[in-house]
């Protein structure tokens, strides 16, 4: 299963709402994942099963979708959200990642 | 605390071979299922492989089908990956990570250990 992402950069400044998109090749229903990766870093997991929340991560982030189409939105923010973001589905062998959205702060 | 530390990465000429080993601690090891994710150098993420908690399943990116094989020893807390015929497409950091449990994904990750093949 191919996964896209867009857009592939964004740039937003600090309190705003940004919106990354997911689109799979065929339907992962509900077994999408979002990372995030910080330079030298390993990837932390941010929501699973399209929309929850793993523990410890803020409120303001959130997922949405099913089947082919998901989104990842980000209220308020912040400094520390500098970092690039991808997409997992789940669903099936072999698992895939998107090829990753850069998240820059003006 | 959860934590995977990874070792076994370096410099391999093409065609060469290498054992990246991966050592867990703070949860019930054997489990879990257990993966390889790897990072070239300035890409993205790219799952390579995985296995069940009791061996009975294993599963590869199409790439490294044939070349590399995943092994597990429930006993010392560790997952293994066995890497031949190496190319320069295999560089890249190499990360160990649980797969969750109740629909969870990989949810935690280890720092990776660094493979180089070149001449």
């Amino acid at each position: 299963i191919q996964l896209t992402q867009s857009p592939s950069t964004l740039s937003a400044s600090v309190g705003d709402r940004v919106n990354i998109t997911c689109r799979a090749s065929q339907t992962v229903d509900i077994w999408l994942a979002w990372y995030r990766q910080k330079p030298g870093k390993a990837p932390d997991l941010l929501i699973y099963k399209a929309s929850t929340l793993h523990s410890g991560v803020p409120s303001r982030i959130s997922g949405s979708g099913s089947g082919t189409e998901f989104t990842l939105t980000i209220s308020g923010l912040q400094p520390d959200d500098s970092a690039i973001y991808y997409c997992h589905q789940y669903n099936n062998q072999p698992k895939t990642f998107g090829p990753g959205t850069k998240v820059e702060i003006k | 605390d959860v934590q995977m530390v990874e070792t076994g990465g370096g410099l391999v000429k093409p065609g060469g071979s290498l054992r990246l080993s991966c050592v867990a601690s703070g949860f019930s090891f054997n489990t879990y299922s257990m993966n390889w994710v790897r990072q070239a150098p300035g890409k993205g993420l790219e799952w390579v492989s995985s296995i069940t908690s009791t061996s009975g399943y294993m599963h590869y990116v199409d790439s490294v089908k044939g070349r590399f094989t995943i092994s597990r020893d429930n006993a010392k807390n560790s997952v293994y990956l066995h890497m031949d015929s190496l190319t320069a497409d295999d560089s890249g950091i190499y990360y160990c990570a649980r797969s969750g449990v109740r629909g969870v994904p990989l949810d935690s990750w280890g720092q990776g250990t660094l493979v180089t093949v070149s001449s």
